[in-house]
């Protein structure tokens, strides 16, 4: 079985551009979650999304939205890239909502110049 | 989610057995261990949970105390492959709420491994 995928893996923006990135989960696995890593805040929870809705949400602000599809496939956007929003953005799938056993993907590195 | 605590280090020679110690002293009824680990510049990947029992799986076992405070990973034949970054995480099996779908990673232990 084809484990997570996201697109792309690495990214340069520059400051006020917007980004895409997108993420495919584990065929049958229905929630995904996003994180960003960066070396000073570590790993932190963005939002999971299951049946098209977001369920959840961490502390971010609202420049940081996503959304999910009939298919499962999900995607985030980040408006007015900041250069602390360089980091890591890896997404999660799993079976259930909430479940702790997730799978996560390679992720996308973003680099804002 | 209950807080957890790990060394922020370990060392550990090719072909013994790596023994990770996690401290969770105010887990709750309902709260299951989990363990990942994430190597370097790669995603987190999921290794093993449990909630009061013993678990063993082919990439490791988790020993829980009886008194849950405590777990510890065991990787039984560490390779050079499993140095990396291990996370203890503790959280209900399926979290509503705040904790929906998430996952809160501490700072974890850096586990080396050497020839």
């Amino acid at each position: 079985k084809a484990g997570v995928t996201q697109t792309p893996r690495y990214l340069i923006k520059t400051r006020g551009q917007q980004v895409t990135l997108s993420c495919s989960p584990i065929s049958g696995h229905r929630s995904v979650s996003w994180y960003q890593q960066t070396p000073g805040q570590g790993l932190q929870f963005l939002f999971e999304y299951f049946s098209e809705t977001q369920r959840n949400k961490g502390n971010f602000p609202g420049r940081f939205s996503g959304r999910q599809f009939s298919n499962s496939r999900s995607e985030m956007n980040v408006s007015t890239l900041e250069l602390g929003d360089s980091a890591l953005y890896l997404c999660a799938s799993s079976t259930v909502p909430g479940q702790g056993s997730q799978y996560f993907g390679p992720g996308t590195r973003l680099l804002v110049l | 989610d209950a807080k957890t605590t790990q060394p922020p280090s370990m060392d550990c020679a090719e072909g013994r057995a790596a023994n990770l110690p996690c401290n969770h002293s105010t887990i709750s009824g309902n709260e299951y261990v989990y363990w990942y680990r994430q190597i370097h510049s790669q995603g987190p990947q999921y290794i093993i949970h449990g909630l009061k029992n013993n678990e063993t799986n082919e990439m490791a076992s988790l020993i829980i105390t009886e008194d849950r405070k405590s777990s510890t990973l065991i990787l039984p034949h560490a390779t050079l492959r499993d140095t990396a970054v291990y996370y203890c995480i503790v959280r209900p099996a399926n979290a509503g709420g705040t904790s929906y779908g998430k996952l809160t990673f501490g700072q974890g232990t850096i586990l080396t491994v050497h020839p």
